[in-house]
């Protein structure tokens, strides 16, 4: 296994009400990712971070924010859910340069 | 800055037919790597190809080839004899080289293939 998990796999949540997703690695790879897939959209890049305390945003950040205290764990959190991030969503890794990326099995998140 | 197209939105094709998925990118670095990830039904994102963009040699694998044309900007995948596990959406995808490592990967929308036995 590529030793990358997300949690929870799916969730229903309430519009207004803090959503916080968790990816986890156990390759102590610098550099992990968020994506969301949306129809029509392929998977867009809402933030990524280059390693601990280092984020920087994507093309979608607007509604969201992430943390990386430590290498193992970047979290994505939505203050306040709206529909419009009804998503699935995708964690990432990469060790940098020349290497692959791996993807998490992905969350699928329903904002009612 | 980047961007990765793929025109083909949907495509159907009758098991054991050829298809060829295409994938025009566009990047300002010299040093960049392109990819094709699968997700199928089941929704996972499977790895399938990496390549970087001084090795132009075509790739083949099994009913998988690749076709990477620097002078055209794309990066073409072919499936020959389709079989119904094909049936997916597959990505083409983009990632620039830099001194302090990779971009993060830019896709394309995806092309969703069909094969009907």
């Amino acid at each position: 296994d590529a030793g990358i998990t997300q949690s929870p796999r799916h969730k229903v949540t309430e519009t207004g009400t803090p959503v916080t997703l968790r990816c986890h690695q156990t390759e102590n790879h610098r550099y992990m990712y968020w994506y969301r897939q949306d129809p029509g959209h392929g998977l867009r890049l809402i933030h990524y971070s280059y390693g601990v305390k280092d984020t920087d945003k994507g093309e979608v950040s607007d509604g969201y924010s992430v943390s990386r205290s430590k290498t193992e764990d970047f979290l994505l959190t939505l203050e306040s859910a709206t529909s419009s991030q009804t998503s699935v969503y995708f964690c990432a890794i990469n060790s940098g340069f020349n290497y692959g990326y791996t993807f998490g099995s992905g969350t699928r998140l329903t904002v009612v | 800055a980047q961007k990765v197209t793929q025109a083909q939105t949907e495509i159907s094709v009758v098991e054991k037919e050829d298809v060829t998925l295409d994938c025009v990118y566009e990047t300002r670095d010299t040093t960049y790597y392109l990819f094709w990830y699968k997700q199928p039904p089941s929704g996972e994102l499977v790895f399938l190809i990496r390549r970087n963009s001084f090795d132009e040699q075509n790739e083949i694998s099994g009913r998988y080839s690749w076709n990477f044309q620097k002078s055209t900007s794309s990066f073409n995948f072919t499936i020959t004899a389709s079989q119904v596990v094909d049936s997916a959406v597959y990505f083409c995808a983009l990632s620039e080289a830099q001194s302090s490592g990779n971009t993060p990967l830019v896709f394309g929308k995806g092309t969703r293939l069909s094969v009907i036995a």
